[in-house]
């Protein structure tokens, strides 16, 4: 079946730091690549996605590439800032799926 | 921009009760979803729901969980006995197509058992 596995938490950084979050993947066939985001207390929003390789993701300064090769899909951000703080899931949904696969998630915490 | 919304944003329960949890979802979406997060842990998939059908459940899901589209626009989540380990956040999403297209959380509801 389906599996992520996300790089453990929680990572703390400094402000202007970069941020890098390893994610790799299992899966039938080609699937869609979502991250998602949990600030402090809500929900689960979109971040960013990629649906075929090579296909490279980016919103709010984060980006992750679809690497079929490596089966990846790493979100990066070149510059953090204390917003940034929060939990980040990746998931993965197959084209016969209904459902989101999610990683473990990882906590993120920005210091000034 | 539409969004998914939920109620009640937090519900306190006695194990053995059956609790009921809303969403609407976005309004020209077909496929409908539950998930769960227990504190701490990662999201779990319960149910995807289409065409007034359950289309897939996990094994969670199990004969104490329904879902139910009981109008045009709200899609619920009953628990007929809870028990202590259902104290989770439950989160309802939707999306227009389903295998791979994006879907959309609301903001959930906390569920405590005591």
């Amino acid at each position: 079946g389906n599996s992520v596995t996300q790089m453990e938490g929680p990572v703390t950084l400094s402000e202007e730091a970069f941020l890098t979050i390893n994610c790799t993947y299992t899966a039938t066939g080609y699937p869609s690549l979502f991250w998602y985001v949990q600030y402090p207390g809500e929900g689960l929003q979109l971040l960013l996605k990629a649906t075929k390789a090579d296909d490279k993701g980016s919103n709010k300064g984060f980006e992750a590439t679809y690497r079929k090769e490596t089966t990846s899909f790493h979100l990066e951000k070149g510059s953090v800032q204390v917003s940034d703080s929060a939990v980040y899931f990746c998931a993965l949904s197959s084209r016969e799926d209904y459902k989101l696969s999610f990683g473990a998630g990882t906590t993120v915490t920005v210091r000034a | 921009e539409p969004e998914v919304t939920q109620t009640p944003s937090h519900q306190v329960t006695q194990m053995g009760q059956e609790v009921i949890l809303r969403c609407v979802p976005i309004s020209n979406h077909l496929y409908f979803y539950w998930y769960r997060q227990i504190l701490g842990q990662k999201v779990e998939f319960l149910v995807s729901f289409y065409n007034n059908e359950i289309s897939e459940k996990s094994e969670i899901f199990d004969d104490q969980f329904s879902v139910e589209r009981p109008d045009g626009s709200n899609f619920t989540l009953k628990i007929r006995s809870t028990k202590l380990e259902d104290s989770a956040m439950y989160f309802c999403a939707s999306s227009v197509e389903s295998g791979g297209d994006t879907q959309y959380f609301g903001p959930g509801t906390r569920l405590t058992v005591l």
